[in-house]
């Protein structure tokens, strides 16, 4: 059975300081890796991973996957109160039936206190 | 704007009535998804649609029925509604099926007393 965790579930950090959330998954024939932002509403879209040990980056965001040990990591740093959100892990299959859809972890809730 | 939008944005009602909730997509995008988010803040997948095609389902009560009218339109009909129900219902869509970013709408919470 297609299976994610993320860790931690929650994570309160101040302005400034850096974070990892980590995210492992046992995806049967894994296709890609996808991340996004939860805040009061719909989740948006940060990165998708298809290959390993290539990091992504968008500002301060980064994140990085690795195929042979079923994990990708997302970093923030110079975190800012307007990253509190929930962070969602979806990897995804292969192409059709149950295996090509996105499965969501539970999300780390990450909040910044100023 | 380019986006998904949904109506309504909330909806409460009674145990066994039915239901529906709307979903457009202006993206030009071919696939169409379903998504439930319950009090744990858990996504679930429900439905796929892709042209017009419903190519996976999710082992969700029948009580739910996904309707396509066209490629720009998933809405999510819902007979019979039970408390455990209640959640909130999020729309997504995509160019192509696999491995590729989903856009998701602002979501319905759903509370079924």
């Amino acid at each position: 059975e297609d299976k994610v965790v993320q860790s931690p579930l929650s994570l309160v950090v101040h302005e400034g300081d850096t974070v990892t959330l980590n995210c492992s998954y046992e995806v049967t024939n894994f296709r890609s890796l996808l991340w996004y932002k939860q805040e009061k509403k719909a989740p948006t879209f940060l990165f998708m991973l298809t290959s390993s040990g290539i990091e992504k980056k968008s500002g301060r965001l980064s994140s990085i996957l690795d195929k042979k040990e079923l994990f990708s990591i997302l970093n923030i740093t110079a975190t800012q109160t307007g990253d509190s959100a929930v962070y969602l892990c979806a990897p995804r299959g292969n192409y059709g039936g149950s295996q090509g859809n996105l499965i969501f972890g539970k999300g780390t809730k990450l909040s910044v206190k100023p | 704007d380019t986006a998904v939008s949904q109506t309504p944005k909330y909806l409460v009602t009674q145990m066994g009535n039915d239901k529906s909730i709307k979903c457009e997509q202006n993206l030009g995008h071919d696939t169409m998804y379903w998504y439930k988010q319950d009090s744990k803040k858990f996504l679930k997948i429900m439905f796929s649609y892709n042209n017009k095609e419903l190519i996976i389902n999710e082992t969700v009560p029948n009580r739910f029925s996904p309707k396509s009218p066209d490629k720009a339109h998933l809405n999510l009909h819902i007979n019979s509604l039970e408390l455990g129900d209640s959640a909130v219902y999020f729309c997504a869509s995509s160019q192509g099926l696999g491995g590729n970013e989903q856009f998701f709408g602002p979501g319905t919470r759903l509370t079924v007393l």
